[in-house]
């Protein structure tokens, strides 16, 4: 089983450049999300989708754009990429709602640097 | 307020000791709280949970204890083993229950 798939697992991008990050589950799970983890801190919540067709910001969203066109695919937008936006990504996904005891299962995670 | 919180960034146990990882936490309303374990180079894996009407949830070498008047809960690793060495994250569901939340990781050395 697949799982979460992210592409690609490593990046470094210029200031100023765009790029996609891409998130993909085979799970059909309804929610999924994107997270940043700096280090020593936690992970952060970037924008989550709870369908195909709806999405919603997280905690950090400046900086960043989602869409959420089919079940499966979730990707991540950065735009005029900043040295603040240099972190590890992930993303992941669930069945439904976290406040039903659901897990969430992550993607192996990229690791993006700001130049 | 919506918090979880791990004050230890860090901690170092000998092969067969019992580890003991801590999380506090601001909203008593959570209803569950979750514990997930990272290799690097790997996402998070899910570990162990349990539910606010509980105190205790095990799960072979994994106890969870919750202390809700104290809003702390503690998981426990008995006996620790090498492969237990990882980044080990609390969560609980924002209260939207949109999403989880997470605390800032203990990283957790067990020596052979």
């Amino acid at each position: 089983n697949a799982g979460v798939t992210q592409t690609p697992k490593f990046r470094i991008l210029k200031i100023g450049q765009s790029m996609t990050l891409q998130c993909t589950q085979d799970m059909n799970h309804n929610y999924m999300y994107w997270y940043r983890q700096d280090p020593g801190m936690g992970l952060k919540l970037i924008y989550y989708s709870v369908g195909a067709g709806i999405t919603d910001k997280g905690e950090v969203p400046n900086g960043y754009n989602v869409s959420r066109s089919t079940t499966e695919d979730f990707p991540l937008r950065l735009e005029l990429a900043a040295p603040s936006q240099t972190s590890v990504y992930f993303c992941a996904s669930s069945y439904s709602s976290p406040m039903s005891n659901e897990k969430l299962f992550f993607g192996s995670g990229t690791q993006l640097s700001v130049l | 307020d919506q918090q979880v919180k791990q004050n230890s960034p860090s901690l170092s146990v000998q092969e067969g000791r019992i580890s003991i990882l801590n999380c506090d936490y601001t909203n008593s309303m959570f209803d569950y709280f979750l514990w997930y374990k990272k290799y690097p180079a790997e996402g998070p894996t899910f570990l162990i949970s349990i539910s606010s009407i509980k105190d205790k949830n095990e799960d072979g070498r994994f106890t969870v204890f919750l202390n809700k008047s104290a809003k702390h809960l503690s998981l426990h690793i008995v006996p620790s083993q090498p492969g237990d060495s990882a980044v080990y994250f609390c969560a609980a569901p924002n209260q939207a229950g949109t999403a989880l939340i997470f605390g800032k990781g203990t990283t957790l050395s067990v020596s052979s």
